[in-house]
């Protein structure tokens, strides 16, 4: 079983439109998670870290569940710049541990 | 602001030509990582290095080698491009668990 694994998508949503993407993962000791967004054709950057208290910039809002294992990211009000594939990452050692991206496809 | 730049964008070589694949970060990062990206199967590790001179194994390193010798600076080396080999490879670099990646090489090999 991929250490990480998130729903490949699309998420095929109108401009305006609330989305939420989930990822889960296997190792329960886990430290820490992070976001990142991939434009196409282009390298993955950093969008947020994920804390135990959840973490909260502008539109999108990550939360952690350890119990369940699993981690989430919400994009509210989406806009069409948000289209992209979404990475899911776990770190805890130097080595991170990415799942293989949910695409967001943002429609007029 | 971390910069990590790769030595080029795109390339095109020939089946069992050398390939070199220059990376450069500028905040001073121990760790530095070689990946592969292809579509449905997301980025791969093929080397990463937590130091100058130090290089480990990733997932899919054959075929590959990698060359630290400074610590801003690390080389990924295909020694006989094959077809396979025809994938986005970016590097990128980290303090401690948060990478920050290059613009990536798209590689053809023909």
């Amino acid at each position: 079983r991929k250490e990480v694994e998130q729903d490949p998508g699309p998420f095929n949503v109108p401009e305006g439109a609330t989305v939420a993407f989930n990822c889960t993962y296997s190792n329960s000791a886990s430290q820490s998670f992070f976001w990142y967004r991939q434009d196409c054709r282009k390298e993955p950057k950093l969008l947020m870290s994920v804390y135990s208290s959840g973490n909260e910039d502008g539109r999108f809002t990550a939360q952690l569940n350890r119990a369940s294992q699993y981690i989430s990211l919400l994009i509210r009000d989406s806009k069409l710049s948000d289209s992209a594939t979404y990475l899911c990452v776990r770190g805890g050692s130097y080595i991170p541990t990415f799942g293989r991206g949910t695409s967001l496809i943002v429609h007029p | 602001d971390v910069k990590v730049t790769q030595s080029s964008r795109y390339l095109v070589k020939r089946t069992g030509e050398k390939v070199f694949l220059e990376c450069v970060q500028d905040m001073d990062h121990e760790n530095m990582f070689w990946y592969r990206q292809d579509p449905g199967l997301g980025l791969r590790l093929i080397y990463f290095s937590y130091d100058v001179k130090m290089k480990e194994k990733g997932d899919i390193p054959e075929g590959y080698s990698v060359s630290r010798e400074k610590k801003e600076r690390f080389s990924l080396i295909l020694e006989s491009a094959s077809t396979n080999q025809t994938s986005m490879y970016l590097c990128a670099s980290s303090l401690i668990d948060e990478q920050y990646f290059g613009p990536g090489t798209r590689l053809t090999v023909t």
